[in-house]
C-alpha cells in the first residue's frame, strides 16, 4: 500500500536559517506529490506540488524536489521566518477521487 | 468567495453517542472528502461524496457514514462513539471535473472530544 514517511519534530530554527524536512514515500504507480501546511487553528493549504519525476514544486521560498530514484520529496527553505512556523505534511496521490495519503507532520517552530 | 465551511468547531461527547458534522463545500465545487486527523497524526482518509452518493472510502468502520445533499453539502455521522474517535474532522471540497489532489480545499476542521 501507500504510505508517506516524515522527519519527526518539533523542528527548532533561528529566523534566516536553511530549513529541510524529510519525506520519503511508498506507492504503486506513479503518485503526485504534494506538501501542506497547516496554521495553529487552521485547515491544510497546498504549498506545492510535483506530478512526475525530476519535477521541482516551488511556493513562497518553499521548494522540492520529486527524485523517484530515492523515493523522496524533501521541502526545504533557504532563509525561514517566524511566520513559516506551522505544521508542514507531505502528502501523495495516485489519482481516483480525492484520497490523499499523508504523513505524520512535522512541527516547525522558528524563534527569533 | 467563502472557502469551506464547517460546524460545530468543537464538540464534546460520551461514548457510546452519536455525531453529525456538517461542511459546506466552497462556492462551485460539486464533491466533498471527509479526512480524520487524530492529535500528532496526519489526516486520514475516510470517504468521498459526489452526486450523493458515496464513491470512495478509506479504512474505515460502517460506524462512520455520511450524506451529501443536493445543494453539495454533507454530513459525516458516527456511532458508538469511542474514545479513539476524538480527532480533528477535515472536510475537503473539489470539481469533479477537475479532480485531483491539488484542487482540493480543505475547511478549518470540527474538533471532536469523546470523554
Amino acid at each position: 500500500g501507500n504510505s508517506v514517511t516524515q522527519m519527526e519534530g518539533p523542528v527548532t530554527l533561528s529566523e534566516e536559517a536553511f530549513l529541510t524536512i524529510n519525506c520519503t514515500y511508498t506507492a504503486t504507480g506513479y503518485p503526485s506529490l504534494f506538501w501542506y501546511v497547516q496554521y495553529p487553528g487552521e485547515g491544510l493549504q497546498l504549498l506545492l506540488k510535483a506530478t512526475k519525476a525530476d519535477d521541482k514544486g516551488s511556493n513562497k521560498g518553499f521548494e522540492a524536489t520529486y527524485r523517484k530514484e530515492t523515493t523522496s520529496f524533501h521541502l526545504e527553505k533557504g532563509s525561514v521566518q517566524v511566520s513559516d512556523s506551522a505544521v508542514y505534511f507531505c502528502a501523495l496521490f495516485t489519482g481516483g477521487g480525492n484520497k490523499l495519503t499523508f504523513g505524520t507532520g512535522t512541527q516547525l517552530k522558528v524563534e527569533l | 468567495d467563502a472557502g469551506v465551511t464547517q460546524s460545530p468547531t468543537h464538540l464534546i461527547k460520551t461514548r457510546g453517542q452519536q455525531v453529525t458534522l456538517r461542511c459546506s463545500p466552497k462556492s462551485g465545487h460539486d464533491t466533498v472528502s471527509w479526512y480524520q486527523q487524530a492529535l500528532g497524526q496526519g489526516p486520514q482518509f475516510i470517504f468521498q461524496y459526489y452526486e450523493e452518493e458515496e464513491r470512495q472510502r478509506g479504512n474505515f468502520p460502517d460506524r462512520f457514514s455520511g450524506h451529501q445533499f443536493p445543494n453539495y453539502s454533507s454530513e459525516l455521522n458516527v456511532n458508538a462513539l469511542l474514545l479513539g474517535d476524538s480527532a480533528l474532522y477535515l472536510c475537503a471540497s473539489s470539481l469533479v471535473a477537475t479532480s485531483g489532489a491539488n484542487v482540493l480545499t480543505f475547511g478549518a476542521g470540527s474538533r471532536l472530544t469523546v470523554l
